[in-house]
């Protein structure tokens, strides 16, 4: 157990629909991470946040959203749903916000929610 | 942008020395790092290298020559659990976590 919880770990819908993947940092991170990885990819950096605001953007679609709250949890939405969205979904947290020169920067993964639009 | 390359699969065969390298384009970093990851679970990580020279932890080594752009990833004595996917990621300045696109690492009986 890495300390960072995601649920779901499975979700299977359809497309157009709308889902929300929630992520719990690890005990004293004040950073969490979103990244998405389909078959065979590497991984993709969607979204940052620390301590509540948004750091970092990468590749995120529009159709995506995401949020930090005050106990730190985050939680990932995702909407209009495309056959092209199924894939793993990583939380990853980290102590400090990143950029920094030591190996705080060090990121946790959660288990990941696997998701699979049909 | 930054440029991550790693060979795309390894086959080695169990309890031999296997060296996975990784070449990366950046103007500066904070770090490269190396993780593990096995089928459709979380990444992991094995190691971190700031400065150059060679840092080693039990097993797994990792080497970093910041003037060639250049590390690797040592595995000795090497096990069937080591059967994974290993991802090297540098961190550019003022930004976030670069991974490259993993190795496949098939360890044979």
């Amino acid at each position: 157990d890495s300390g960072v919880t995601q649920t779901p770990k499975h979700l299977i819908t359809a497309t157009g629909q709308r889902v929300t993947l929630r992520c719990s940092p690890r005990s004293g991170d004040l950073s969490v991470y979103w990244y998405q990885q389909s078959l065979d990819q590497g991984l993709q950096f969607l979204i940052q946040y620390y301590n509540g605001e948004e750091r970092a953007k990468g590749n995120i679609l529009e159709r995506f959203s995401a949020q930090q709250f005050p106990d730190l949890h985050s939680e990932l939405n995702l909407s209009s749903l495309e056959l092209g969205d199924s894939a793993l979904y990583f939380c990853a947290s980290s102590v400090v916000a990143g950029g920094s020169h030591s190996g705080a920067n060090v990121l946790t993964f959660g288990a990941g929610s696997r998701l699979t639009v049909l | 942008g930054q440029n991550i390359d790693q060979p795309t699969e390894m086959t080695a065969t169990e309890g031999a020395i296997v060296q996975i390298n990784c070449t990366y384009q950046t103007s500066g970093f904070n770090g490269l790092f190396w993780y593990q990851q096995h089928a459709g679970e979380a990444p992991t990580f094995l190691s971190y290298n700031v400065l150059d020279g060679l840092e080693e932890k039990g097993r797994f080594s990792s080497f970093l020559s910041r003037s060639k752009g250049y590390s690797y990833l040592l595995l000795k004595e090497l096990q069937m659990k080591d059967s994974a996917s290993y991802l090297c990621a540098v961190v550019p300045y003022g930004q976030n976590f670069v991974f490259g696109p993993g190795t496949r690492l098939s360890v044979l009986p």
